[in-house]
């Protein structure tokens, strides 16, 4: 059973922290990793991707794999409240299948 | 505002109820999906239209049933239904096999059946 695991939180950071998420993936052979960003009510929004060993920046957030490892993280800088939601790891592995982890709930305290 | 629009945004049926979720999507995407999901959980793939084909079906009992009119369309018939079939339906569309994955979803179908 091939797995995608993270940690359901919630996970609490100071407004203007950074905020650290992370994922693992059991399929070695997995191509491709990406970050949702869910709000509660709302539908899944992608916020990033990255297909290469190494970091990947988009303003605030930076995602980080390391494939050896297997796992992927997800930094957001200078944390805002607007953060808070739930963050899903989705990792598309060698059976072309997109495999989700279960979230982590992600609270900006002002 | 999302790029994939949905409808109902909510429903309420009976389980002998016969109804219909729409999507449609106008960025010349490919691919489109149906996910259900439930509270605290992650999106279940459900269907897969690859260029208008049916390319997966999870096992989905058949009181689901998929349609694709056209590259910009996709519906999902719904018929006795029961109540653990209550949660939000999602669908989504992707460029395509260059990019999969990278799925741009649609605000939901929140589904309750009584």
């Amino acid at each position: 059973q091939k797995e995608v695991e993270q940690n359901s939180g919630p996970l609490s950071v100071p407004e203007g922290a950074i905020a650290s998420l992370n994922c693992t993936y059991s399929d070695r052979g997995s191509q491709s990793f990406f970050w949702y960003r869910q709000y509660s009510g709302k539908s899944p929004e992608l916020i990033m991707f990255i297909y290469s060993n190494g970091d990947k920046e988009d303003g605030r957030f930076t995602a980080q794999l390391n494939k050896a490892s297997q796992y992927v993280s997800l930094l957001i800088r200078d944390s805002q409240p607007s953060d808070s939601a739930t963050y899903l790891c989705a990792v598309f592995d060698s059976n072309y299948q997109l495999i989700w982890g279960a979230g982590t709930k992600l609270i900006i305290k002002p | 505002d999302t790029e994939v629009t949905q409808t109902p945004k909510h429903l309420v049926m009976g389980m002998t109820n016969k109804k219909s979720l729409k999507c449609e999507q106008h960025m010349g995407h490919r691919a489109m999906y149906w996910y259900k999901q439930k509270a605290k959980k992650p999106p279940e793939l459900m269907f897969v239209y690859s260029y208008e084909k049916l390319s997966i079906n999870e096992s989905v009992p058949s009181r689901f049933s998929p349609e694709c009119p056209n590259s910009s369309l996709l519906n999902l018939h719904l018929h006795a239904l029961q109540p653990e079939d209550s949660a939000l339906y999602l669908c989504a569309s992707s460029p395509g096999q260059g990019a999969p994955g990278e799925l741009f979803f649609g605000e939901g179908s929140r589904l309750t059946v009584l």
